[in-house]
Formats: C-alpha cells, structure tokens, sequence
C-alpha cells in the first residue's frame, strides 16, 4: 500500500533549528517534496528532492535517502512566522499517472 | 503576479443540494488537480487533468462527484447531492509537466464548503 509518515505535532524556540522527518512506502517513486501550509491558507512549494542527498535552499534543507524511504526537511534560525503545517509528498507512478501521495502534514509550534 | 483562482472561497448549503465549485489555473499550466483536505484525511487527491484530458478521478465518488475542463481556463467540480461529510476545504492546483520532467503544484485558495 501507498504510505507516508510524519510527526503530527512539533515545538521549536524561536532561533533554534527543528529537524521534520518524513518516512514513506510506495510502489513508485519520482521525487519528494515538502509544502508548507499556514492555518487557513493553500499550500505552498517549499522544497523537491529526487537524487539522493541535501538540497539547501535558505533557512530551509531537505534531504532524501531513497534506500532508507526517509527524507527531513530541516528549518534553521526559526522564526515566528514558520508555525505552519509541513506536508510531505512522495510522486508516485510513471508516465501519465503521476500524482502525489501527501502525508497529513507536522504541525510546528515556534515559541519565542 | 500569475496565481490559481477558486470561486466561490466560503459555500454553505444544505443537504442534498448541487454545489459547483470553479478553479482557473494559472495560464500555461497543462496540469489541474481537485483535492479535499480535512484534519482526519489531510490532502486527498480527487481527479486531475493534463491537457484538458482525465487521467485519474480514481479518488471521486462517481456517484456524486464530477470533474471537468470546458477549456483551457476553467475546471469545475461538481457535487450532486451534496452531503454533510462532503464539508471540506477542496483545493485546485495547477502545474506544468513537459515529458519526464514535473513541476511543482501551485495551489488555489480553496473554496470551504460546509454542508448542513
């Protein structure tokens, strides 16, 4: 079956570096990525991973380890304005069939 | 400044009446998605299009639910009757794929529809 797990709730001070791990299971794989989304508002593109290893973009990293079904997205220097939920995705299928299996998303907490 | 749009953003209804929601992807993008997202299920994907053409609605109730593109500029979902567990946000997306490559989603801002 198609799988993907995430913490459901996490809590980080502000200026500190809070780590979210994503694990998933499914038939395929094209590529991950990581949304973040604040309470009321859409998703938005945050990061894509499809080669194992770290890609750094900012404040923000992701990284991906296909063998291990593993990725984190790491947020350093946090700030208020990160408490938001961070949904995982895997891209799943091939050819025309390509769609994204979410996760239900980590809802961060930034205190300061 | 190209964004996805979604009319209507709030619907409330009652049980049993049809509801359409439209979404106007950004201009360009051959991809439209239809998700519903609430806190027990997350983000559920419903149907997406590519090229205006159904590629998997695998995740609608046929019986209730329909997906369209009258064009380029439009898709709609349809919910005929609607019921009170179909309340929800449901999202539009649109994106661009061009052979093997795959974009990112761009989101809509949803339409929250509540029904009683």
């Amino acid at each position: 079956g198609q799988n993907i797990d995430q913490p459901t709730e996490m809590t980080a001070t502000e200026g500190a570096i809070v780590q979210i791990n994503c694990t998933y299971q499914t038939s395929g794989f094209n590529g991950l990525f990581w949304y973040q989304q604040h309470a009321g508002e859409a998703p938005t593109f945050l990061s894509y991973n499809v080669l194992d290893g770290l890609e750094e973009k900012g404040r923000f990293s992701s990284f991906l380890s296909r063998s291990k079904g593993y990725s984190y997205l790491l947020l350093k220097e946090l700030q208020m304005k990160d408490s938001a939920s961070y949904l995982c995705a895997v891209r799943d299928g091939a050819g025309n069939n390509r769609k994204l299996i979410w996760g239900l998303g980590t809802s961060l907490a930034v205190n300061p | 400044d190209a964004r996805v749009t979604q009319t209507p953003r709030h619907k409330v209804t009652e049980m049993g009446q049809e509801v359409t929601m439209r979404c106007q992807p950004i201009l360009g993008h051959n991809t439209v998605f239809w998700y519903r997202q609430t806190m027990m299920q997350g983000l559920e994907l419903l149907a997406y299009f590519r090229n205006r053409a159904p590629l998997d609605d695998s995740g609608m109730p046929k019986d209730r639910f329909s997906a369209e593109m009258p064009d380029a500029t439009l898709a709609t979902l349809k919910i005929q009757p609607s019921e009170p567990r179909d309340s929800a946000v449901y999202f539009c997306a649109s994106g661009l794929t061009a052979g093997s490559f795959y974009n990112e989603q761009f989101f809509g801002p949803g339409t929250r529809l509540t029904v009683l």
